[in-house]
């Protein structure tokens, strides 16, 4: 019940295309999705986050979709760049006590020229 | 403004010799924090995470350990290295708070054994 399934594993998208990353969870009780960003040889870094009381935030060419009743958040990056290559990161957490993240499996993006 | 430092980037240890992989942070208080590693490719598993100065617990059992001597350092250990414990390892902190922004990680360290 504490897993977040990720998906696609990997993806390659042509620039200025659409990427597409879709997120599921079990857990009711998480109150946070976070999305995180990972360079190679770098630590994740956070992008952008939504709590459940919102479907939509964007910021930028990144979009967070949240469906509630499904259970499920994707992330949207639009105009995609070579640039953005990089692993995702999508995960999920509960507000209050010492804030454990749970985190998906990641999805591994090569934007191609 | 608050950031982590980790240290060293990259580490090559034979098997069977010790491990000292250390973080601190700078411009909170009371964080909490957290150590993860990562293997090739792989996602990112919680190794240990810490509330206080010498509070420490342990999701994954394993020959590593974690201490927290100071409310900003966290420190990584391990008496004898194994193979299988190569892999790159995240240092990261978070404050408790009801307005959650997520964690901060570290540059992290990349520990080969050889």
């Amino acid at each position: 019940q504490q897993q977040v399934k990720q998906s696609p594993q990997s993806l390659i998208v042509q620039k200025g295309g659409i990427s597409i990353i879709n997120c599921a969870y079990e857990n009711t009780a998480f109150d946070y999705f976070p999305w995180y960003q990972q360079f190679p040889g770098k630590g994740p870094a956070l992008l952008i986050a939504i709590r459940p009381d919102v479907s939509e935030k964007k910021e930028g060419r990144f979009t967070i979709s949240f469906n509630k009743s499904a259970k499920q958040f994707s992330l949207h990056i639009m105009d995609s760049q070579p640039g953005d290559s990089a692993t995702y990161f999508c995960a999920a957490s509960i507000t209050g006590g010492y804030q454990k993240v749970t985190f998906g499996t990641g999805t591994k993006l090569q934007v191609i020229p | 403004s608050q950031t982590i430092h980790q240290w060293p980037a990259t580490l090559v240890q034979p098997v069977g010799s010790p491990l000292s992989l250390e973080c601190t942070v700078e411009g909170t208080s009371n964080p909490n924090l957290y150590w993860y590693r990562q293997a090739a490719g792989r996602g990112l598993q919680l190794l240990f995470y810490s509330v206080g100065i010498g509070q420490i617990s342990s999701e994954v059992p394993q020959n590593l350990s974690a201490s927290r001597p100071q409310d900003r350092q966290f420190i990584l250990s391990s008496k004898k290295l194994l193979l299988s414990d190569s892999g790159f390892y995240l240092c990261a902190w978070s404050v408790m708070s009801r307005i959650n922004y997520g964690y901060t990680f570290g540059s992290g360290t990349r520990l080969t054994v050889v």
